[in-house]
């Protein structure tokens, strides 16, 4: 069964420090990784798509990176509207094609 | 161009009762899918429609169902609400031109689903 696990669950950041979340999967071929943003009470926000091992997608502060195994999300100098809860999906490339979420990471940037 | 919508927003229903949940697809997607959220489970697939066919399903009961009309516009259906159906329903469309679902999801606001 197709696999994904955040980490960490909760990131509490000061405006301007830098750091990355991690999302760890396991899957049967990936078709895609999708990136989300949700802000409480509403839906996700797509951010990016990652299709292979190597590739890298940045919007402003956000860039996002994919190897065989897992994908990072790197905020540089985040501010406080950067906060919010990150979730990554993993699409598998065959079987049942099904989108699989992780349970997300809470980002609590402070000014 | 508009997002994908849902109504209601939100809705308040007693133990026992069904509840009807609307999504219109952004203009020109195939796909539309459900999701269940809740705190403790986060993001759960209910089932992913194409072209009016159910295309995949989750691992919920029977009390689930939806369907997809020929305008791509779709419903869920719960019947014999129960407490643990208190959730955030999310559905959420994507191209899909190929007939295969391959592309980027994007989201509704949700329906904020309260069972007395």
């Amino acid at each position: 069964e197709d696999q994904v696990t955040q980490s960490p669950e909760a990131l509490r950041l000061q405006e301007g420090e830098s750091s990355s979340l991690n999302c760890s999967y396991t899957v049967s071929g990936l078709r895609g990784l999708f990136w989300y943003r949700q802000d409480p009470g509403k839906g996700p926000e797509f951010l990016f798509t990652l299709y292979s091992a190597g590739e890298e997608k940045e919007k402003e502060r956000l860039k996002a990176t994919l190897t065989k195994k897992e994908s990072f999300l790197h905020i540089t100098a985040p501010k406080p509207e950067d906060s919010a809860t990150y979730l990554c999906a993993v699409r598998p490339l065959l079987s049942d094609y099904k989108l699989s979420f992780g349970a997300g990471t809470t980002v609590t940037v402070r000014a | 161009k508009a997002g994908v919508t849902q109504t209601p927003r939100y809705l308040i229903k007693t133990r026992g009762q069904q509840v009807t949940l609307s999504c219109s697809p952004i203009s020109g997607h195939r796909s539309v899918s459900w999701y269940q959220q809740t705190p403790g489970q986060g993001l759960q697939f209910l089932f992913e429609y194409f072209s009016e066919t159910q295309r995949n399903k989750g691992n919920f009961p029977g009390r689930f169902s939806g369907r997809q009309f020929s305008n791509s516009r779709s419903e869920m259906n719960v019947s014999t609400l129960e407490l643990g159906d208190s959730a955030l329903y999310l559905c959420a469309s994507s191209l899909d031109t190929e007939g295969l679902p391959m592309d980027e999801q994007f989201f509704g606001p949700g329906t904020r689903l309260t069972v007395l």
